[in-house]
Order: C-alpha cells, then structure tokens, then sequence
C-alpha cells in the first residue's frame, strides 16, 4: 500500500539558517510528489510538486525539494529560513487511478527562533 | 480566482446530533474529497466523489455519510456526532487528473462535546 512517512513531528531551526524536512514516500510506480504548508489558521499552500523530469524541483517562497528514487525521498529545503516560515508542512504523494486522490505524510511543524 | 468554500470555519456540537458539513466549489470539477486533519496523523481521507451521486469510501469512512446531489456541492453528514470526530474538516477538489494541483477549503474546526 501507498504511504508516506515524515520522520520528524518537530523542528526548531534558528532565523537564517537552513532547513531541511524529510520525507520518505512508500509506491509501486513513479510517484507524483507534493509539499504542502498550512500556516496557523490558514488553509493548506501547495508549495511545489514533482511529477517527472528533473529532480530538484523548486517552489515558492524560496523552497525546492529533491526527489531521489533510490532512497524513495522527497526532502524540502530552503537555505535561509524566515520567521514567516513557522507552519506545518506536509508531504503527499498522488495515488495511482488519476482521481486527484492524495496520501499525506504526518506533517512536520517547524518552530523559528528569532 | 479559483475557489473552494466550507460553510462553517468553526463548529460546536453535542454528541448524538446530526451534524452537515457544506463544501462549495466553482471550477466545474468532477472530483470532490474530504479529509479529517488530526495532531500527529495528518490528512486522511473519509469520503471522496468523481462524480453527482457518486462516491467511495476513503480510508476512514465509519460514522460518515456524504451526499453529491449537484456537481458544486459536497457534504458531509455525521449521522450521529461523538467526541472522537473533533477534528479539523478539509474538503478538496483537484482538477481531471492527478498531477495538478488539488485546491482545499479553508477547513471546518468541529468540536463535539
């Protein structure tokens, strides 16, 4: 069965510094990747996605996610991290049968320090 | 501007009642979900229609119902509300074909006491 792991529940990173958040996605075929990010009271942000092509996929407000097959990952990161960034991102992959169906990952809430 | 809209942001019930939650979308899609979002487990999904008076279960279907009588409109019915659907209720609708983006509604925080 399709899943979709996010190791890490929490995250605190300082202002300015890097970031990156894991995901590990379980699938038979060639997955159709997404992260999302759900600022506190806001609806969910698509912020990029992968579906074929080249693996380093960039996004808005300065994210980009690499897709490695062989390690059947989909990691977010951003160089330099704003306070504006603190949300809860979610990793999802497409299921298969073309519905638009999504298997989200557990989410990971990044806290920033000033 | 595309749009999905939920009829309620914030909602308090009472366990047993019958509880209907609205969704609204004006892209002409076929495809409506609904998720339950919950601390730890993220999205999972309840119901999801491709079609008017189509539906399937999704991963956690037990205590729903949906209904898909026009094509703009989705609900959700708890037939009888209990303390362990408090939740946060997103609904979606993705364009035909799913490598494009899915829009989501701004989601209905029920509480049931």
């Amino acid at each position: 069965a399709q899943s979709v792991t996010q190791p890490d529940i929490h995250i605190t990173v300082s202002e300015g510094a890097s970031l990156e958040l894991r995901c590990n996605y379980s699938y038979g075929a060639t997955p159709y990747l997404f992260w999302y990010v759900q600022s506190p009271g806001q609806g969910l942000q698509l912020l990029l996605k992968y579906f074929s092509g080249d693996t380093l996929v960039q996004g808005i407000k300065g994210f980009e996610a690499e897709f490695k097959r062989s390690q059947s990952s989909f990691n977010l990161r951003k160089p330099s991290v704003h306070w504006s960034d603190a949300a809860e991102y979610f990793c999802a992959v497409g299921a298969p049968g073309n519905t638009g169906k999504l298997i989200f990952g557990q989410g990971t809430t990044l806290q920033v320090k000033p | 501007d595309v749009k999905v809209t939920q009829s309620s942001r914030y909602l308090v019930k009472r366990t047993g009642e019958k509880v209907f939650l609205e969704c609204v979308q004006d892209m002409d899609h076929e495809n409506m979900f609904w998720y339950r979002q919950d601390p730890g487990l993220g999205l999972r999904l309840i119901y999801f229609s491709y079609d008017v008076k189509m539906k399937e279960k999704g991963d956690i279907p037990e205590g729903y119902s949906v209904s898909r009588e026009k094509k703009e409109r989705f609900s959700l019915i708890l037939e009888s509300a209990s303390t362990n659907q408090t939740s946060m209720y997103l609904c979606a609708s993705p364009p035909p074909g799913s490598t494009d983006t899915q829009y989501f509604g701004p989601g209905t925080r029920l509480t049931v006491l």
